[in-house]
């Protein structure tokens, strides 16, 4: 079975300070997408990363993927309280069509 | 850019009682679409996925069944509820080949 480990699985933090989420697996990703979610509402995606040790940046944000395409993480500097709430890390596997495996997820929640 | 249409936005049904939710999908031809259940602030557990018309396939088993009439309309249905079968429930769509998945605003059904 193969399994995406996100952690934290909930953070909450002041405005102003940085952040890391980590998503881990023991496979072998094609591509690795991190998600944002709202209550309620659907996930929209943020980034996609392809290319081993890729870096990509949206603003306060950013991506890594790691050099053998097993991890990746998600920096933020300076949270806002816009910043609040689920960050969802999901990784293509070669050969597995366009399905996804998603990490569990980490509640994030800046306090003003 | 594609849209992803999911009704009703929320349930509240029986026990025992029949399901049918549907999605459709605007701006794109022939897409792998997906059905997912959430948990709480969770992650994305994959439920079945299908690459064309009447093509379904089914990652867990369960009470529930999918359809696809349509090239972009995908049906999730139940004959009999069971109270696990509340959730979030959420479309997605994908198109291209890159692996990224767009999220329709889901549907909350509560069984009682």
């Amino acid at each position: 079975t193969q399994l995406l480990e996100q952690s934290p699985q909930f953070l909450s933090i002041q405005e102003g300070e940085n952040l890391t989420v980590y998503c881990n697996s023991s496979s072998v990703f094609s591509s690795l997408q991190w998600y944002r979610q709202e209550p309620g509402e659907g996930p929209v995606l943020l980034v996609t990363v392809v290319t081993g040790g890729e870096v990509k940046k949206l603003k306060r944000l950013t991506f890594q993927f790691g050099d053998a395409r097993k991890d990746s993480s998600l920096h933020i500097t300076a949270a806002q309280p816009g910043d609040t709430g689920l960050y969802l890390c999901a990784g293509a596997v070669n050969n597995q069509g366009g399905k996804l495996i998603f990490g569990q997820g980490t509640e994030l929640s800046v306090k003003p | 850019s594609q849209t992803i249409h999911q009704w009703p936005a929320t349930l509240v049904q029986p026990v025992g009682s029949p399901l049918s939710l549907e999605c459709t999908v605007e701006g794109t031809s022939n897409p792998n679409l997906y059905w997912y259940r959430q948990a709480a602030g969770r992650g994305l557990q994959l439920l079945f996925y299908s690459v064309g018309i009447g093509q379904i396939s089914s990652e867990v088993p369960q009470n529930l069944s999918a359809s696809r009439p349509q090239d972009r309309q995908f049906i999730l249905s139940s004959k009999k509820l069971l109270l696990s079968d509340s959730g979030f429930y959420l479309c997605a769509s994908e198109r291209g080949g890159g692996n990224e998945q767009f999220f329709g605003p889901g549907t909350r059904l509560t069984v009682l």
